[in-house]
């Protein structure tokens, strides 16, 4: 079984501030990094898919970050705002295998 | 509209009570996945399917069945549901395991094993 680390476990931030998480992974055999994005009550939402170590990704305020050699990828949010809050969960692949290992995730809650 | 459905979003049931929880995707989608949810441990893969007639094990698959009879539909069974099963059920569907866009969840399913 891969072992999935997420860090912090959960946040607090204020409107408009920046924040980012880490998630950190198995560097051996790696395949794939994914970052999900969980609201309470509906279901997992796929935000990134990276492959390539020192890929980077953005999606408007939102952007991810992969280190495959030394295993982990940053999820960053810039300007910080109530609707971003959300449960944010990486899942790694590791080649020749099919299996999805995700993290615990990142309960980021932003305060108006 | 691209979606995965589930059925049934809500069971209560009784140990020992068969059960089949169905998922269904319109994406044409190789990859498809059963995971569960249980607080503080995150998903967990329970069985995945490369494509019809090809299915593995994930993390958590004991006490659980799946068939890929056809390729728009993945069911989970539990031949036998004791309480250590009651949790919450996501399936999921991807092109290629690892490829973008991700996978696709459906609404989930929660199931009470009484």
């Amino acid at each position: 079984i891969l072992n999935v680390e997420q860090s912090p476990q959960s946040l607090h931030v204020q409107e408009g501030d920046s924040t980012n998480f880490t998630c950190s992974f198995p560097s051996s055999n790696f395949y794939a990094l994914h970052w999900y994005r969980w609201e309470t009550a509906k279901s997992p939402e796929a935000l990134f898919v990276m492959t390539l170590n020192g890929d980077e990704k953005k999606k408007g305020r939102i952007s991810a970050t992969l280190n495959t050699k030394e295993g982990y990828s940053y999820l960053y949010i810039k300007g910080s705002q109530p609707e971003d809050s959300a449960t944010y969960l990486c899942a790694s692949k590791a080649g020749g295998y099919q299996k999805v290992t995700f993290g615990t995730g990142t309960k980021l809650q932003v305060i108006p | 509209e691209a979606q995965v459905t589930q059925n049934p979003r809500y069971l209560i049931t009784v140990t020992g009570k068969k059960l089949t929880v169905t998922c269904s995707q319109n994406m044409n989608h190789e990859y498809m996945s059963w995971y569960r949810q249980d607080p503080g441990l995150g998903l967990r893969q329970i069985y995945y399917s490369m494509n019809v007639e090809v299915t593995d094990k994930g993390d958590v698959p004991e006490g659980y069945k799946v068939s890929r009879k056809e390729k728009r539909n993945f069911p989970l069974i539990l031949e036998s549901p004791s309480p250590n099963q009651t949790s919450l059920y996501f399936c999921a569907s991807s092109s290629i395991a690892g490829a973008s866009p991700g996978q696709f969840f459906g609404p989930g399913t929660r199931l009470t094993v009484l």
